[in-house]
């Protein structure tokens, strides 16, 4: 069974700009989680989609959006980049939902000029 | 007080030896805990997860938890140079049905 997979792997933006990064679940799996990670944060939840709906959302500013398609792939929206959005941001997905064992992406490694 | 909190480390056990990694979490009321292992430059992969009080073994590792403690650790038995990695603690608070991680434990075997 294929893992899930995000693309892209790496980009670089300069701030004010919008980013898009995507992900593709393992098959069958219906939730969607988000995190970005630092390393003086470590790994914060971003959002959770679960049948085309956001389920959960942590605490981020609405410059950070997703959404969900019918086939639970996921795509996540950072608008008005700041230098301080660079990050990995990885996705995760899940059976039915984060209260189950979640199984993550590579990640796409995101810098901000 | 943060949601999870682990001991950051870094942790430094001969190889051999039993690695013991803890972690203690805010809600009561949570239900699900998980710990995951993550190298340098990887995403974090599922090591175990435990839902009950008390101990579940799986090879060399094994979860503990104690819900009127609130804290839930990972034994390592006979840790090798390839168990070296940061291991992270992750629990679903039912305040909020949220996914919180711990900051990490970053854990060195030497050989």
């Amino acid at each position: 069974k294929a893992g899930v997979t995000q693309t892209p792997r790496y980009l670089i933006k300069t701030r004010g700009q919008q980013v898009t990064l995507s992900c593709s679940p393992i098959s069958g799996h219906r939730s969607v989680s988000w995190y970005q990670q630092t390393p003086g944060q470590g790994l914060q939840f971003l959002f959770e989609y679960f049948s085309e709906t956001q389920r959960n959302k942590g605490n981020f500013p609405g410059r950070f959006s997703g959404r969900q398609f019918s086939n639970s792939r996921s795509e996540m929206n950072v608008s008005t980049l700041e230098l301080g959005d660079s990050a990995l941001y990885l996705c995760a997905s899940s059976l039915q939902g984060s209260y189950n064992e979640q199984f993550f992406g590579p990640g796409t490694r995101l810098t901000v000029l | 007080q943060k949601e999870v909190e682990q001991n950051s480390g870094p942790l430094s056990v001969p190889e051999g030896a039993i690695a013991s990694l803890n972690c203690t979490y805010s809600d009561r009321g949570s239900q699900s805990f998980f710990w995951y292992r993550q190298y340098s430059g990887k995403s974090p992969e599922l090591i175990m997860f435990i839902y009950s009080n008390g101990d579940k073994e799986d090879g060399r590792f094994t979860a503990q938890l104690n819900k009127a403690s609130q804290y839930v650790s990972l034994l390592i038995r006979d840790s090798q140079p390839s168990d070296s990695a940061t291991y992270l603690c992750a629990v679903n608070l039912q305040l909020g049905n949220q996914f919180y991680f711990g900051t990490g434990t970053s854990l060195t075997v030497i050989p």
